[in-house]
């Protein structure tokens, strides 16, 4: 178990909608990235959040967005929902902003679009 | 913004044989290079890590090398086993203007043959 966290673990929606998928990281860790894992592509980083700051953005469409709130959870919102959306999206955590510090991924929540 | 190329996509080994995969990166500001790895249906987890001012590391029957110059790091394994079996990551880390950026290849399937 490496402490963080993600909900749902799966997803099956509709094109056109919109979900949140909810990341805890590891306590007392303050950053939060975001990635996609589609079946061609590996791990696409998406965002990363600071203490509840957006400090990096990656390959991440118009139709997300993230926050990451007090408590240090962070939330992914996907709005207008398309077939390609589907895939494995993980949050990993690191402790602070140190360049060498080991990131940590949750289980993943596995979105489905129909 | 930064690209992590990694090769080869798969690769299938025989038992106790030797695995290396490689990975170019495009921005010379990254300084730390880590690999995991992710079996089936679980998370990635870190396996060994690399810094920019590191040319090589050992851990048991892993190593990864570095080359600064020529933007490019390598995973090897050797004595290859069953449970190596995997994909395996490598990735590029690093400040950004604002924020910590961890960027990764598109993963390499490693089948380990007895």
């Amino acid at each position: 178990d490496s402490g963080v966290t993600q909900t749902p673990k799966h997803l099956i929606t509709a094109t056109g909608q919109r979900v949140t998928l909810r990341c805890s990281p590891r306590s007392g860790d303050l950053s939060v990235y975001w990635y996609q894992q589609s079946l061609d592509q590996g791990l696409q980083f998406l965002i990363q959040y600071y203490n509840g700051e957006e400090r990096a953005k990656g390959n991440i469409l118009e139709r997300f967005s993230a926050q990451q709130f007090p408590d240090l959870h962070s939330e992914l919102n996907l709005s207008s929902l398309e077939l390609g959306d589907s895939a494995l999206y993980f949050c990993a955590s690191r402790a602070h902003e140190g360049i060498y510090t080991e990131a940590f991924f949750g289980q993943g929540t596995r979105l489905t679009v129909v | 913004g930064e690209n992590v190329e990694q090769h080869p996509s798969t690769l299938s080994v025989q038992e106790g044989d030797s695995a290396v995969i490689k990975c170019t990166y495009s921005d010379s500001a990254s300084n730390y290079f880590p690999w995991y790895k992710q079996e089936l249906g679980k998370r990635p987890q870190l396996i060994i890590d690399i810094r920019s001012n590191v040319g090589e590391k050992k851990d048991q029957r892993i190593a990864v090398t570095l080359n600064k110059t020529a933007k490019h790091f390598s995973l090897h394994i050797t004595e290859t086993q069953p449970e190596d079996s995997a994909v395996y990551f490598c990735a590029a880390g690093g400040l950004m203007e604002y924020g910590n950026k961890l960027v990764f290849g598109a993963g390499t399937i490693l089948r380990v043959k007895s």
